[in-house]
Order: structure tokens, then C-alpha cells, then sequence
């Protein structure tokens, strides 16, 4: 069965680049029918959307974070990964990959989480 | 932007209850909408998609309803795994999450 595994550091400054890699074992992430997904929950908070990519290369992104997200995909690794430049505590929070199923749109498996902290 | 909109935000009820969360959309999205449990410290997990289709593995006790911009998710008998907090999420245009329902033993 397919299976996510965020990994990256735990631990951000602020004005900096978090940067954060999803790995997928258990099918390749060049298969038809599925997008990746990033998603993120402040602590104590709800769920955002931060974008999701085909693995052609295509990507869409919450337009609220557009101008400071990149999302990228790796099929010889089998792997995507997410950026988020100019980070504020704000952007403390567990980051989820998911995968997005392109029928059905909803995210159907996820990674456990990994928790990021924006702080000097 | 389309928002999702739950309520309650929290619900105490018992084992055995029956369960309502509602999820309002600001505009209509047909039917694509998806409910996720969460539980502390958990990814969240679907339960239904396309607003009414029960995601396989998951028990039939769980169903949902709706289409355009009201939609409900229904749990007929509550079971102590239940207690958790409910999510919908919009895919008709980029992607969207409710705030959450916490649901707790009263």
C-alpha cells in the first residue's frame, strides 16, 4: 500500500526557507489518477491547503500563499517537495504531504505530519 | 475564495447518540466535498467524499449528504473511536477546510 513520509528540518528562522521533502514508497508517484499534496495545522488550529503538483510538473497553489510557495516533484526519487520562502512564526505548524486523487479530488492517504517551528 | 463553514464548532453527546455536523459553502459546489477525522496528534483520515461516497474500510455508521452549498455528515450511532474532530473540504475550485467540529463525551 502506498505510504507517505514527510521529512526536513524541525526548526526555521524567520525570514528564511523552509524547505520540506515527501517521500512515497508502496507505488510510483508517476502513476494516472493522483496529484500530491502539502497541508499544514498551526498548532491547536485547522487545516490549510498550501498547493499540490502532478507529476508532469503542474502545479496549483492557495492563492494566499502563491508568491511564496513552490512545489516540485522528483520522479527518479519518487519524492515532491514543498518550499515556503520568508517565513514567519505564523507559518509554525505540522506539514502534511496527502495524496490528491484527480477523480474524487479528495486526499485519500497522508503522511504522518512533521512539525516545523519558525523561530531565532 | 470559496469558505467552508461548520457547526457546531464543538458537540458533546454520547455513545449511542446520533450525530449532525453541518458544512455551509459560501458558493455552490456541486458535490465535491469530503470529510476527514482527525484525532489529536493524527493525520486526518477521509471518511466521505463526493459529498455522499463512504471511502472504503470506513464503517457504514458514517454517511453524508448534500449537494450545492449545504451538506451534512452523520454519524447514526456514536462509538467511543468517534470522539474526534470533523473536517469538511471543498475541491470544486483549489481546496478548502471547514474549521472543524470537536466532537466530545458529554
Amino acid at each position: 500500500q502506498v505510504q507517505l513520509q514527510e521529512s526536513g528540518p524541525g526548526l526555521v528562522k524567520p525570514s528564511q526557507t523552509l524547505s520540506l521533502t515527501c517521500a512515497v514508497s508502496g507505488g510510483s508517484i508517476s502513476s494516472g489518477g493522483y496529484s500530491w499534496s502539502w497541508i499544514r495545522q498551526p498548532p491547536g488550529k485547522g487545516l490549510e491547503w498550501i498547493g499540490y503538483i502532478y507529476y508532469s510538473g503542474s502545479t496549483y497553489y492557495n492563492p494566499s500563499l502563491k508568491s511564496r510557495v513552490t512545489i516540485s516533484v522528483d520522479t527518479s526519487k519518487n519524492q515532491f517537495s514543498l518550499k515556503l520562502s520568508s517565513v514567519t512564526a505564523a507559518d509554525t505548524a505540522v506539514y502534511y504531504c496527502a495524496r490528491t486523487r484527480v477523480v474524487g479530488g479528495a486526499f485519500d492517504i497522508w503522511g504522518q505530519g512533521t512539525m516545523v517551528t519558525v523561530s531565532s | 475564495d470559496i469558505q467552508m463553514t461548520q457547526s457546531p464548532s464543538t458537540l458533546s453527546a454520547s455513545v449511542g447518540d446520533r450525530v449532525t455536523i453541518t458544512c455551509r459553502a459560501s458558493q455552490s459546489i456541486s458535490s465535491w466535498l469530503a470529510w476527514y477525522q482527525q484525532k489529536p496528534g493524527k493525520a486526518p483520515k477521509l471518511l466521505i467524499y463526493k459529498a455522499s461516497s463512504l471511502e472504503s474500510g470506513v464503517p457504514s455508521r458514517f454517511s453524508g449528504s448534500g449537494s450545492g452549498t449545504e451538506f451534512t455528515l452523520t454519524i447514526s450511532s456514536l462509538q467511543p473511536d468517534d470522539f474526534a474532530t470533523y473536517y469538511c473540504q471543498q475541491y470544486n475550485r483549489y481546496r478548502t477546510f471547514g474549521q472543524g467540529t470537536k466532537v466530545e463525551i458529554k
